[in-house]
Formats: C-alpha cells, structure tokens, sequence
C-alpha cells in the first residue's frame, strides 16, 4: 500500500498572492495529476506530470503553474489569487500510462481567497 | 471532446431501499469507464471499472455494465445502508492517455436510517 499526502490542508490567502500546494506519494508511480474540485463541478483537471521534470497542460491550466523535480513529488503554483475563490485541489498518482489504471487520491487542500 | 454526464445531481433514500445513478459518456472508441466514491473530508476512491461492452465491474455491493449501445455505465446497489452516504463520481479515460480521467459532476447520495 501506500498513501499521498497534501500538504497544507487548508490554505488562506489574499488577492493576488502567489500560493503553492504540495503533493508527495510513496506508491513510486510514475503519473502524478492535479485536479480542481468546485462543488456541482466534479473534477477538472489543471495539469499532469508522467515522469519526473515532465509537465503536461490539462483542461484549466491558466493561472496554474506545476513543478515535477521529483518522482514522488508534484507541487502546484496558484499564481495571481482570484477573490472569493473557494476550491479544493486533489492530488492523485497513477502507474503506468495505458489509460485503464486506477487514481490514488490524497485529502486535499482547501483554498479560501479573501 | 470526451464528456460524462450524471443526471442526478443528489439522490435522498432511506435503508434497503435500491439505488440507480445514472451515467452516460460521450467519447470515440472504447473508453475504460470507472466509478470513485468521496466521504467527506476525504479524496474520490476507485470504486471499480470496466473497459470493453457488456463487462460488469463491481465492489461493495455496488456494480455497473458497460453498455456501448447506450453509451451508459449506470450505477446500482439492491440495498443501500447509511454509511454509502457519499459523493458518486462516473468517469472515462482511454487507451494512450496516461491514465487521464473526464469525471462527471458528482451525485450526492444521501441515506436515511
């Protein structure tokens, strides 16, 4: 087994700011993805990494920057806070690449913009 | 682009009583359909999957089949108790992208004691 772990839990910030969130996972998968969740929204994905330094654009990428400096590791940059912005970002790894593996999820870290 | 769609956007039900969510998907070819569950305060967890028509995936007593005339990967449980309580998510992914996911809005299931 293994787990992903989201690190802050809950993140404050103001207009503006630049905010980063972190995501480690002990699985060693090789695909680490970042996934906003807006309530009535499901999931969108923002980016996606399928090995180290690698970095690729998902469906809500603007305003997002990502960083793979490490397998096990997967860091995302809110860049330019909305106000009133309130969303949890997910963390998940996959192994593999074909399409037909299953995402680990860590808890998530919810953001509050005032 | 691939799509998923769940028409029931919160489902309340009392104990025993059986559950329908309904899921249909837009894509080309032969997507993997998945189901995830999300407790609260916790991330989505893959529920099960099927990847080719007529195949039944299934785990906790709930299932689905993958039925490619209907485009649809309804899912199902006989008896629901109170602790299914949770967010149900649909979503497809497809051969060659890297295990990328299009989830559906969700369906909050609320069950009554």
């Amino acid at each position: 087994g293994g787990i992903i772990t989201q690190t802050p839990k809950f993140l404050i910030g103001q207009e503006g700011q630049k905010l980063t969130l972190k995501c480690q996972q002990n699985f060693n998968h090789d695909t680490m993805y970042w996934y906003r969740q807006d309530s009535g929204k499901g999931l969108r994905l923002i980016y996606y990494s399928i090995t180290e330094n690698d970095l690729q654009k998902g469906d809500l990428s603007e305003g997002y920057d990502a960083s793979r400096e490490k397998k096990s590791s997967f860091s995302l940059t809110v860049t330019s806070a909305q106000k009133n912005e309130m969303a949890v970002f997910l963390c998940a790894s996959s192994s593999g690449t074909g399409g037909y593996a299953e995402q680990f999820f860590g808890p998530g870290t919810r953001l509050t913009v005032l | 682009g691939d799509s998923v769609t769940q028409t029931e956007g919160q489902v309340a039900l009392s104990e025993e009583d059986f559950l329908t969510i309904h899921c249909n998907y837009s894509a080309s070819g032969y997507p993997a359909l998945f189901w995830y569950v999300q407790y609260p305060g916790e991330g989505p967890q893959f529920l099960f999957r099927a990847s080719r028509d007529k195949e039944k995936g299934s785990s906790r007593g709930f299932e689905a089949t993958y039925d490619k005339g209907t485009t649809s990967f309804h899912l199902r449980k006989a008896s629901v108790q109170e602790s299914d309580s949770a967010v149900y998510y649909c979503a497809l992914g497809g051969a060659g992208s890297f295990n990328k996911l299009t989830f559906g809005a969700g369906t909050r299931l609320a069950v009554c004691p």
